[in-house]
């Protein structure tokens, strides 16, 4: 079973800080996503990989952004984190770009709070 | 832009209810097609897809969608839920070809609750 793994269930930091959350995959999958979820909005997507030190820009990036160094992390930086990003981050993989029909692999989301 | 509807924000059924949950997209392409479930406390989890051939795909936990290309649908259903498919449900679909490389749209998701 692929397996995501995000570092942290529940952060709390305060406005202004730089912030990081990590995704480690497992599976060797070329492509990494990077989403939030708020309540009655769905997902939305903030920023995606297809490879290593690839990056792209989802439909919310503004204040984000994210590295991908090496091929199973993916990590998303609040440069200065502030109020509205409170927020549920869910981190997700997928086997390989052209994939289309491939499901993408959640983690468990981490759940930031930011006062 | 692709986008995803959901209609309904949040269901209630009783056990043993049949469920029908719409979804409906925008784009006017080929397409793929899921459905995600996320339990309480859970990660999502892949429900069903559709990506070619018959447009009614059978999922996990007895659900199935029918994909109507006419009406760009993709219901899904249960003929009877159970309490513990209490939960919220995403639609999401993404582009079987072409510049947007496999992006996934979700819809806003549908909350279930079934009382039993």
């Amino acid at each position: 079973d692929v397996k995501v793994t995000q570092s942290s269930r529940y952060l709390v930091k305060r406005t202004g800080e730089k912030v990081f959350l990590e995704c480690v995959q497992d599976m060797d999958h070329e492509n990494m996503f990077w989403y939030r979820q708020d309540p009655g909005l769905g997902l939305r997507l903030i920023y995606f990989s297809y490879d290593v030190k690839m990056k792209e820009k989802g439909d919310i990036p503004e204040g984000y952004s994210v590295s991908r160094e090496k091929k199973e992390r993916f990590s998303l930086i609040l440069e200065s984190a502030s109020t509205n990003q409170t927020s549920m981050y869910l981190c997700a993989s997928r086997l390989r770009a052209g994939s289309y029909n491939s499901p993408l692999h959640f983690g468990n989301g981490t759940r930031l709070t930011v006062t | 832009a692709q986008s995803v509807s959901q209609h309904n924000h949040h269901v209630i059924l009783s056990e043993a209810a049949s469920l029908e949950l719409g979804c409906n997209y925008s784009y006017g392409g080929t397409v793929n097609l899921f459905w995600y479930v996320q339990y309480p406390g859970q990660h999502l989890q892949l429900l069903l897809k559709y990506f070619s051939g018959d447009p009614l795909v059978k999922g996990i936990k007895g659900f199935e969608a029918e994909f109507i290309k006419s009406k760009f649908s993709f219901n899904l259903r249960k003929p009877s839920v159970q309490w513990s498919d209490t939960a919220e449900y995403f639609c999401a679909v993404t582009r079987a070809r072409g510049s947007t490389l496999g992006r996934l749209y979700f819809g806003r998701g549908t909350q279930l609750t079934v009382w039993p």
